[in-house]
């Protein structure tokens, strides 16, 4: 079966540096995405990895290893606004998106 | 770009009613649009991926006959949920894909029902 595993919540500080895992497991590989969403909001688009490494986009960097079935989203300088759910999302080989159940990230200051 | 819009953002009706919910990519062509519900503190769920001038291809326990989806264009992707009930009553969000990033679906911003 196809299956999606990241931490149900973390928490962390104002200013400090979080990583958020996730590990899959799915028939085929098209890339992993990471979305933001914040509570009664629809997700927004954080990040979209096919390759092995390390993609960084200002605070937010994302790191796949294909070969490991792994990916995490790394957040620094953390802001109070960044208080939201994470969801990893990997594309199959049908291009269908095979969603893991978020990650809530509380942030305190 | 990949700017996908949602109308209304919130709908309250009466049970037994229908209720139209539109889907716009607004500045790229959607191959394909994916409508998903999510209830409060859970995950998404895909219902349904409609392909344009193609019929949905529905998730497993989504009654086609309940949500009908029309992707009559390529930027218009239409969600009714016909005779609707309290247990409808839901967060749906439809995503497209499309335009230079190919696997990316961006979402609209989502549609708020409560069926009294």
């Amino acid at each position: 079966g196809q299956n999606i595993d990241q931490p149900t919540e973390m928490t962390a500080t104002e200013g400090a540096i979080v990583q958020i895992n996730c590990t899959y497991q799915t028939s085929g590989f098209n890339g992993l995405f990471w979305y933001q969403q914040h509570a009664g909001e629809a997700p927004t688009f954080l990040s979209y990895n096919v390759l092995d490494g390390l993609e960084e986009k200002g605070r937010f960097s994302s790191f796949l290893s294909r070969s490991k079935g792994y990916s995490y989203l790394l957040l620094k300088e953390l802001q109070m606004k960044d208080s939201a759910s994470y969801l990893c999302a990997v594309c199959d080989s049908n291009y269908q998106l095979i969603w893991g159940a978020g990650t809530k990230l509380i942030i305190k200051p | 770009g990949a700017v996908v819009s949602q109308h209304p953002s919130r709908v309250i009706c009466k049970s037994g009613t229908s209720v139209k919910i539109e889907c716009r990519s607004l500045d790229f062509q959607a191959t394909t649009m994916f409508w998903y519900r999510q209830f409060p503190k859970q995950s998404l769920m895909l219902m349904a991926t409609s392909n344009e001038g193609s019929k949905a291809t529905y998730e497993q326990g989504v009654e086609k006959d309940k949500f009908l989806i029309n992707h009559a264009s390529l930027t218009l992707s239409t969600l009714t949920v016909t005779s609707a009930h309290p247990e409808d009553s839901s967060f749906y969000i439809c995503s497209a894909r499309g335009g230079d990033a190919k696997e990316t679906q961006y979402f609209g911003p989502g549609t708020r029902l409560l069926v009294l």
